[in-house]
Parts: structure tokens; C-alpha cells; sequence
């Protein structure tokens, strides 16, 4: 039963380029979060999807990024330009439903632009 | 700023040792609370929860306090392990999300054997 995976775990990007990252929730799971992690602080929400709605996209920045979660295949979550400050641990998770639920994490991507 | 924050960044403990984790929150109207264990290089893995109606929740070598007065939240570990060595994190449910968790900055335990 294989938990939730996420690729490539390890990114490079350089300014000006664009980065995506992959989700694919657990099995059975149709609810996926996004969270953001710099060096030394906690994870930092971002968005929460369900399959092909984005129900609440208030922790991401207003622009460059975007996130989305098809019918078919794993959640993309996609930075345009990249700038230095982009550089973190981008961390998703999913759950069963959406209420009180416990959120199984992935392992995390780690962005680093140079 | 930061709803939910801990007192102490870092934590030194022998193994056997019981360890004692503290996080306070500044949100009264959170009612759910979550402890997660940040291993190097891993996602944050689910240890133990508790809701607004409860004072206190054991698990395995595990309990959680909940002091709502002083709004404070406290992780311990019984006869700690080189294992448990981590970044422990508390999170709450806020802003009357069911969902949205914020997290603390995170305590770095550190087991000696």
C-alpha cells in the first residue's frame, strides 16, 4: 500500500525557469494539500485540491504559481520564473476526505534555484 | 505572525530518558491539534492528536496534554530512543478550517545513547 509519492524528490532550477512538482495522493485518496517549507520553519499551507476543483488556494502566492489536480494522473504544482526566494522543501500530503482528517505527508521536493 | 509557536528550539535527552516537547498557540477557537515527527530528509509523519474537549490523549510511548487555560500543548515521549530522534512540529486546524494546518517552527530532539 504505497503512501504518497512525489517526484523528483530532489529539483535544480535556475532563475527565470519553471519547476514541477508531482503528487500522487494514496490510494483511495481524492484530497490533496500542498505546504511549503523554508530552511528551519514549519510547513506553510498552501492549496488544497480535489480531483479537477481547487477548493482553496489562499496560502499561495498571487502570482507564478499555480496548482492543479486532473481527473487522470497526479497533482502538478508549477512555479513559473523561479527566483531564489522559490527555493524550499514543497511538501504535499492527501487524506481520505476533507474534514478532520488525518493528512498523510509525501516525502517532499526539494527545490533549490540557483 | 505565527499562531502556533514553541518555547524551546532545541532538545537534548539520554536514551531512556522521558522527553517533554512544549508548543503554544494563540488561537482560542482552535479545536483540533495535531503532533507530527520530522525526520531528516522525510515528510512529516503523524504521531498523535487531540481535540479542543480533551485534556489529554495517550498513544504508543506517547501522550499529549492540552492546557486550554494558558493555551499550551505538550508532547511527551516515554523511555525515548535513539529513533525518536526528530524535528517535532505541533499543528492546529485554524481559522475554523477542518483542513488548513499551521505549523510551529519545530523542536529538534536529540536522543544520546
Amino acid at each position: 500500500n504505497a503512501g504518497v509519492m512525489q517526484n523528483p524528490r530532489h529539483l535544480v532550477r535556475r532563475r527565470g525557469q519553471e519547476a514541477r512538482l508531482r503528487c500522487s495522493p494514496m490510494k483511495g485518496h481524492s484530497h490533496v494539500y500542498w505546504y511549503r517549507q523554508l530552511p528551519e520553519e514549519g510547513l506553510k499551507f498552501m492549496v488544497y485540491l480535489q480531483k479537477e476543483n481547487i477548493i482553496d488556494e489562499s496560502g499561495m502566492p498571487k502570482e507564478r504559481f499555480s496548482a492543479e489536480f486532473p481527473k487522470e494522473g497526479p497533482s502538478i504544482l508549477r512555479i513559473q520564473q523561479v527566483v531564489r526566494g522559490d527555493s524550499a522543501a514543497y511538501f504535499c500530503a492527501s487524506s481520505l476526505t476533507g474534514t478532520h482528517n488525518e493528512q498523510f505527508f509525501g516525502p517532499g521536493t526539494r527545490l533549490t534555484v540557483l | 505572525g505565527e499562531s502556533v509557536g514553541l518555547h524551546l528550539p532545541t532538545l537534548s535527552v539520554q536514551e531512556g530518558d522521558n522527553s517533554i516537547i512544549n508548543c503554544a498557540y494563540s488561537n482560542s477557537a482552535s479545536d483540533y491539534f495535531i503532533w507530527y515527527k520530522q525526520e531528516s530528509g522525510k515528510g512529516p509523519q503523524f504521531i498523535i492528536d487531540i481535540r479542543s474537549n480533551m485534556d489529554k490523549r495517550q498513544g504508543q510511548r506517547v501522550t499529549v496534554l492540552l492546557n486550554k487555560t494558558v493555551k499550551h500543548l505538550s508532547l511527551q515521549i516515554a523511555a525515548t530512543q535513539p529513533g525518536d530522534s526528530a524535528v517535532y512540529f505541533c499543528a492546529e486546524l485554524s481559522g475554523g478550517s477542518n483542513y488548513k494546518l499551521t505549523f510551529g517552527k519545530g523542536t529538534l530532539l536529540t536522543v544520546n545513547p
